[in-house]
């Protein structure tokens, strides 16, 4: 059980938009702005692709977007491509003594 | 060009032990924070341990505590992680990822990873 929640997967056609929710609680999400998202493709190495809840790493497209209400982080994805298809994770700094780092369960992102 | 390459990986008996090696390239080793983070097959992220740049401080999740050590040597740019009395599981594909520091404040974020090496633990 990963301590973020995220749905097991999403789907969207090209062109149109998706929105992956990243849940947790007042030791990470809630309470740090410390949040990150990861796009991973089959058999590769996470990619960093928005950190601080909302910020882009130079040479991400401007398609990803970040953002964060409470308890709960979202990565949203514009003009859904076929490269996009992937798994997505989001992580969290937490204040938990037992833990530094915590990512959600992972979504897979299929473009129908 | 920025490279963290893992080796160390294979097939090892419950119980046994492995080291993994992370090796450095392309970016000043000493500005990042370094950490190992594991994917077991088909299953999400999990963050193992972290190592601050002079390794004065250092992490593990509760998961692998008492069981695996984190060290590296800023000499020869490398990371390692030594993993005793392993279990089953420990198996997944492990991945070295660093976080930039600046001053004295690190980012809250990994923006690289190596490609991952794979530990199987197994009888």
């Amino acid at each position: 059980q990963s301590a973020l929640t995220q749905p097991a997967s999403v789907s969207g056609s090209p062109g149109q938009s998706i929105t992956i929710s990243c849940t947790g609680n007042s030791s990470n999400v809630g309470n740090y702005i410390r949040v990150s998202w990861y796009q991973q493709h089959p058999g590769k190495a996470p990619k960093l692709i928005i950190y601080d809840v909302l910020n882009r790493p130079s040479g991400v497209s401007n398609r990803f977007s970040g953002s964060k209400s409470d308890k709960t982080a979202s990565l949203s994805i514009s003009g859904l491509q076929a490269e996009d298809e992937a798994d997505y994770y989001c992580s969290s700094y937490t204040s938990n003594t037992t833990l530094v780092w915590v990512f959600g369960g992972g979504t897979k992102l299929t473009v129908l | 060009e920025v490279q963290l390459v893992e080796s160390g990986g294979g097939l090892v008996k419950p119980g046994g032990s492995l080291r993994l090696s992370c090796a450095a390239s392309g970016f000043i080793f000493t500005t990042y924070n370094m950490n190992w983070v594991r994917q077991a097959p088909g299953k999400g992220l999990e963050w193992v341990s972290s190592i601050s740049r002079t390794s004065h401080y250092i992490n593990y999740a509760d998961s692998v505590k008492g069981r695996f050590t984190i060290s590296r040597d800023n000499a020869k740019n490398s990371l390692y992680l030594q993993m005793n009395s392993l279990r089953a599981e420990d198996t997944g594909v492990y991945y070295c990822a660093g976080r930039y520091c600046s001053g004295g404040n690190c980012f809250y974020y990994f923006d690289y990873w190596g490609q991952g090496t794979l530990v199987i633990v197994s009888s």
